[in-house]
């Protein structure tokens, strides 16, 4: 274990449920992260959280909604998907933004059928 | 644009052999890192190398950055079978914006 910790870590659902992705870390760390990682191609950056507040959302479209509670804590709503959503989703975590390298937890395998 | 791209996208070697791998990138950075994934799994950290800093090493791991060519590279010493996984550069262009910007990776195979 990393430190950051992923549930599920396999989700299959259809494209007219709604299902939320959970992400949690005890590291003390101040900023958050969600990334798309599908095959063959450069992980994506999706949305960063810093100190519960979120700095970046890098057009990701609105079926995709991200929560962070707490520092501790950070979801990922999922509603409407389409099948091309299919791909592992991976948090991470950092000291701050701008410092060090970043802890990722496993993934969440996700398939939108 | 993708700001790292890693060279190879594939590489296998025998066990015992060192193997590198490269890394470009395209704008000014704060430092740039390495991570190593196996299959379908998180990303583990290996190393940070600061924009100031010119080769970093730990472990078996040995990192060269040049900044006015854009380039790092990734050499593992004496490979074991254990090294088999991807390899990823990230670029931090620092100010805290954009998080981490990620390559493709390097499939690397160590052949027992």
């Amino acid at each position: 274990e990393t430190g950051v910790t992923q549930t599920p870590r396999h989700l299959v659902m259809g494209m007219t449920n709604k299902k939320s992705l959970k992400c949690e870390q005890h590291l003390g760390h101040n900023a958050m992260y969600w990334y798309k990682q599908s095959a063959k191609k450069p992980l994506e950056l999706m949305f960063v959280y810093s100190l519960e507040e979120r700095v970046e959302n890098n057009s990701v479209p609105s079926r995709f909604s991200p929560e962070c509670p707490n520092s501790s804590h950070l979801f990922l709503h999922l509603h409407t998907l389409q099948p091309e959503d299919s791909a592992l989703y991976l948090c991470a975590s950092s000291q701050d933004r701008s410092v060090g390298g970043y802890t990722f937890g496993s993934g969440t395998r996700l398939t939108v059928v | 644009s993708q700001q790292g791209e890693e060279d190879p996208q594939a590489l296998s070697i025998q066990e015992g052999e060192n193997a590198t791998m490269n890394c470009s990138y395209k704008t000014s950075i704060n430092n740039l890192q390495w991570y190593r994934q196996n299959s379908g799994r998180g990303l583990v950290h290996l190393i940070l190398i600061r924009s100031n800093e010119r080769e970093k090493h730990s472990g078996r791991l040995r990192v060269t950055l040049d900044t006015s060519k854009k380039s790092s590279s990734l050499l593992i010493t004496a490979s074991r079978a254990a090294d088999t996984a991807s390899y990823f550069c990230a670029t931090d262009k620092g100010g805290g914006a954009d998080g981490l910007t990620f390559g493709k990776g390097t499939h690397l195979i160590i052949q027992p």
